[in-house]
């Protein structure tokens, strides 16, 4: 059971966009950086958003991260089949000197 | 293009050891703190162990620390993961990942670059 917690799954239509939520506390989230993972079943990780709402290089529009207090949330846009995956949030926790994950998120394009 | 390669994962007997490799190419190795990471089939991340970019500094998770050591030699481009006293709970997919910036204490730019993962099963 991480201390950051997300849905186990989410769903939506192609087109449309989806919400993706991270909760924590003042101690992880409120005090730390949030970055977001994909993992498309079967490959490893990839980042999509660091510094709480960054994207590295290559990484479209469609998907945006933002902090708000001990929440975290990543945004998909215009959906696609491609998006099915799992989503994963993560901090470095300073006062632990341990990166911790979210429990993961398991997007379904309908 | 920055790219990482694990190896030697394999099966092992419960108390055992195995050592994995993380070679990189493309990158100062020196200049990027690096992880391990790991995946039980079907189930989340859990981060195991960093190492900054000069190994001055190194943490682990609570449920590998003193069985699990990390290092890295910034003249081959390789990282370590020595694994002794492994256990069946230890069975996973095991990826190094790299930092944005040499320190390991920090994660304001995340995990950027990750390998294709090394499986790892303890088992008798």
């Amino acid at each position: 059971q991480s201390v950051l917690t997300q849905p186990p799954s989410v769903s939506a239509a192609p087109g449309q966009k989806v919400t993706i939520s991270c909760s924590g506390s003042t101690s992880n989230i409120g005090n730390n950086f949030v970055s977001w993972y994909q993992q498309v079943p079967g490959t490893a990780p990839k980042l999509l958003n660091y510094d709480n709402n960054k994207r590295p290089s290559g990484i479209p529009d469609r998907f945006s991260g933002s902090k708000s207090g001990t929440s975290a949330t990543l945004d998909i846009t215009g959906l696609q089949t491609g998006d099915e995956a799992d989503y994963y949030c993560a901090i470095w926790d300073s006062s632990l000197s341990a990166w911790v994950f979210g429990g993961g998120t398991k997007l379904t394009v309908l | 293009e920055v790219q990482l390669l694990e190896s030697g994962g394999g099966l092992v007997q419960p108390g055992g050891s195995l050592r994995l490799s993380c070679a990189a190419s493309g990158l100062t190795f020196s200049s990027y703190a690096m992880s391990w990471v790991r995946q039980v089939p079907g189930k989340g991340l859990e981060w195991v162990s960093i190492i900054s970019g000069s190994a001055a500094s190194t943490y682990y998770a609570d449920s590998v620390k003193g069985r699990f050591t990390i290092s890295r030699d910034n003249s081959k481009n390789t990282m370590y993961l020595q694994m002794n006293n492994l256990r069946a709970e230890d069975t996973a997919v095991y990826y190094c990942a790299k930092g944005g910036v040499a320190a390991a204490g920090t994660g304001r730019y995340g995990m950027d670059v990750w390998g294709q993962g090394t499986t790892v099963t303890v088992s008798s």
